[in-house]
């Protein structure tokens, strides 16, 4: 039972334009949102959240939608630079005792000079 | 500021042997703290987590078990390990009642041969 998914497996974008990583999720319980950048061997490092009393939330050259009825988020780089080449994660979890993060499969973004 | 160390970062181990991996967290009190597995091509699969000194919650039925002997060590153990257990093991910690970001330490990639 995937809570999570992201199905793109990899995505590839042209320097300086926009990088669109989408997430969608199925647990209504969920009430806060993640994105985590992993490079190869080293661990998620994180990026930028989202509460679900929101709808975006930006940082920079990162900003994350959040569309709750379609139970749906995405992240925006714009514009999108060569070091941002990484393995995107999106996750998510619902207030309990230890915040347990689901996360999805995520997906390879290469950004091309 | 808050560091987190795991060690080994890699280990090449034959089916069958035992298994030790430890994580410890630095410049913080109390926190949780969770185990995970990145599979090749997958995503983290959150394996335990732990609210405190003793306290263990499993996420997966498998192989393998954990412990929490301090309060900033966390150890994942295995006595008897097989070929389905290689992996990228990471650790991650967060603050309890706080925002949901979960800090991952550098991770250990185990081979089992």
């Amino acid at each position: 039972d995937q809570q999570v998914k992201q199905n793109s497996p990899s995505l590839s974008v042209q320097e300086g334009r926009i990088s669109i990583l989408n997430c969608d999720y199925t647990n209504s319980m969920f009430d806060y949102f993640l994105w985590y950048k992993k490079y190869p061997a080293e661990g998620p490092t994180f990026l930028i959240s989202i509460s679900s009393i929101k709808d975006k939330n930006e940082d920079g050259r990162f900003t994350v939608f959040l569309n709750k009825s379609a139970k749906h988020l995405s992240l925006h780089i714009v514009p999108s630079q060569p070091g941002d080449s990484a393995v995107y994660f999106c996750a998510a979890s619902a207030v309990q005792g230890a915040q347990k993060l689901v996360f999805g499969q995520g997906t390879r973004l290469t950004i091309n000079p | 500021s808050q560091t987190i160390h795991q060690w080994p970062a890699t280990l090449v181990q034959p089916v069958g042997s035992p298994l030790s991996l430890e994580c410890t967290v630095e410049g913080t009190s109390n926190p949780n703290l969770y185990w995970y597995r990145q599979a090749a091509g997958r995503g983290l699969q959150l394996l335990f987590y732990s609210v405190g000194i003793g306290q263990i919650s499993s996420e997966v039925p498998q192989n393998l078990s954990a412990s929490r002997p301090q309060d900033r060590q966390f150890i994942l153990s295995s006595k008897k390990l097989l070929l389905s257990d290689s992996g990228f093991y990471l650790c991650a910690w967060d603050r309890t009642g706080l925002a949901h970001e979960q800090y991952f330490g550098p991770g250990t990639r185990l081979t089992v041969t």
